[in-house]
């Protein structure tokens, strides 16, 4: 069974500092990655995505890297700010097929002043 | 505008009723979805369309069904809603086959069933 296993569930940082999420999935055959943020009470935005031939993608503080050999992925947050206090959520596609991505279920983010 | 809207936001509704949910996209795109999240569990697809005649059963179709009643217009009805049917609906776009393509989500409509 295709799955994503994110880590760790909820995560509580200060201001400033930095931090990774992490994804761990069992997709097969892979096609893409995507990190999603979703603030409390709205729709999932995209943050960033990768194919299996990209290891790292960066979206200005965000950066996700990617190890498709481990099958692994990480989000890391550099210098968070209060608007990071977020779920993050990785979704991992199918190669080919009539797509359905295969959602995690999200890392808590609370960034404290 | 929102690109994607869902209407109504928020719902209260009682056990046995019948409710739609509606979702509009100006984006253009041929693939529309349905999720529900629930705290803790993540996002679930329910159904997914591919394009006006085509309609797709997803992980949790069970007391859910859809209509496609245009490429920009997807609705989602529960005909006999129970308790554990109270979550947060979400409506997504896609273009292409989705793989490569962004999902675009609605703002949500929380549902309570009571």
């Amino acid at each position: 069974k295709n799955q994503v296993e994110q880590s760790p569930q909820s995560l509580i940082i200060l201001e400033g500092k930095n931090c990774t999420l992490q994804c761990n999935y069992t997709v097969s055959p892979f096609s893409n990655l995507r990190w999603y943020k979703q603030d409390t009470g709205r729709g999932p935005v995209s943050l960033t995505i990768m194919t299996f031939s990209e290891n790292t993608k960066s979206n200005g503080r965000y950066t996700a890297t990617l190890d498709a050999d481990t099958k692994q992925s990480s989000l890391h947050i550099t210098a968070s700010q209060l608007s990071d206090s977020a779920s993050y959520i990785c979704v991992v596609s199918l190669w080919g097929g009539s797509y359905i991505p295969t959602f995690g279920r999200g890392t808590s983010l609370i960034v404290h002043p | 505008d929102a690109d994607v809207t869902q209407t109504p936001r928020n719902r209260i509704t009682k056990t046995g009723k019948r409710i739609m949910l509606e979702c509009s996209q100006t984006k253009g795109h041929d693939r529309m979805y349905w999720y529900r999240q629930d705290p803790g569990l993540g996002l679930r697809l329910i159904y997914y369309s591919f394009d006006v005649k085509d309609i797709n059963k997803g992980e949790i179709s069970d007391g859910y069904s859809v209509s496609r009643q245009a490429q920009a217009k997807f609705s989602l009805s529960l005909e006999s809603a129970i308790p554990n049917q109270t979550a947060l609906y979400f409506c997504a776009t896609s273009d292409g086959d989705g793989s490569s393509y962004e999902q675009y989500f609605g703002p949500g409509t929380r549902l309570t069933v009571t």
